[in-house]
């Protein structure tokens, strides 16, 4: 079992859009609507940021969101501002009571 | 509030056991399973396993099985982690967190550090 592919990192100007893509496989991604982010802040535990693909939870901004075709999910966030300087994780169900991280994208705020 | 409150840093030399800890409050302890999750130093988080209060069933990552064991103790309402033979290579934070199909609530971590 391979971790979720990640881009290492993005980056983008306060603002701006950026989005980070996690790709996987049919057994992970691509066979379940379970895909969730986290954000984590150095020296942070991680934060849930969107889970079922596309939902959010409560008190997380409508600037993020997320959405999945095929094998691969993707996290958006619109209007950057600083404080969303940080490492994004993917995550998926993967079947059999089995999750599956990917390897974490770093997020830089210009 | 959903709060999971782990155990401090340990450091200790290879081939020595340890247990950490993981003690829930703020919901029905038995009603959503807990994970436990590594991140080893500048790495990304990896899924070691997991297990359901309600009965200690468990299900483990391919990559930690046989290494690591998962418990609960449903009387304190925590969940362990434990090795038996610890390796330079387990140096990392691991964290717990309660899931299902996505994990909502984190612990703030524990500092493993194994070194001679």
């Amino acid at each position: 079992q391979s971790a979720l592919t990640q881009p290492r990192s993005v980056s983008g100007s306060p603002g701006q859009s950026v989005t980070i893509s996690c790709t996987g496989t049919s057994s992970d991604v691509g066979g379940y609507n379970y895909v969730s982010w986290y954000q984590q802040h150095p020296d942070k535990a991680p934060k849930l940021v969107l889970y079922d693909v596309d939902r959010r939870p409560s008190g997380v901004p409508d600037r993020f969101s997320g959405s999945k075709s095929g094998n691969t999910a993707s996290l958006t966030i619109s209007g950057l501002q600083a404080e969303d300087e940080a490492e994004y994780h993917c995550c998926s169900y993967a079947g059999s009571y089995n999750l599956i991280f990917g390897g974490g994208t770093k997020l830089t705020v210009l | 509030e959903v709060q999971l409150v782990q155990s401090g840093a340990e450091v200790k030399k290879p081939g020595e056991s340890l247990r950490i800890s993981c003690k829930a409050s703020g919901y029905i302890f038995t009603n959503s399973w807990i994970s436990w999750v590594r991140q080893m130093p500048g790495k990304g988080l990896e899924w070691m396993g997991r297990i359901d209060p309600g009965d200690s069933y468990t299900n483990y990552s391919p990559s930690f099985q046989g290494h690591v064991s998962i418990s609960v103790d449903k009387s304190m309402n925590t969940a362990y982690l434990q090795w038996s033979t610890l390796k330079a290579s387990d140096t990392a934070v691991y964290y717990c967190a309660r899931s299902d199909s996505r994990c909502d609530s984190w612990g703030q971590g524990t500092l493993v550090t194994v070194s001679s």
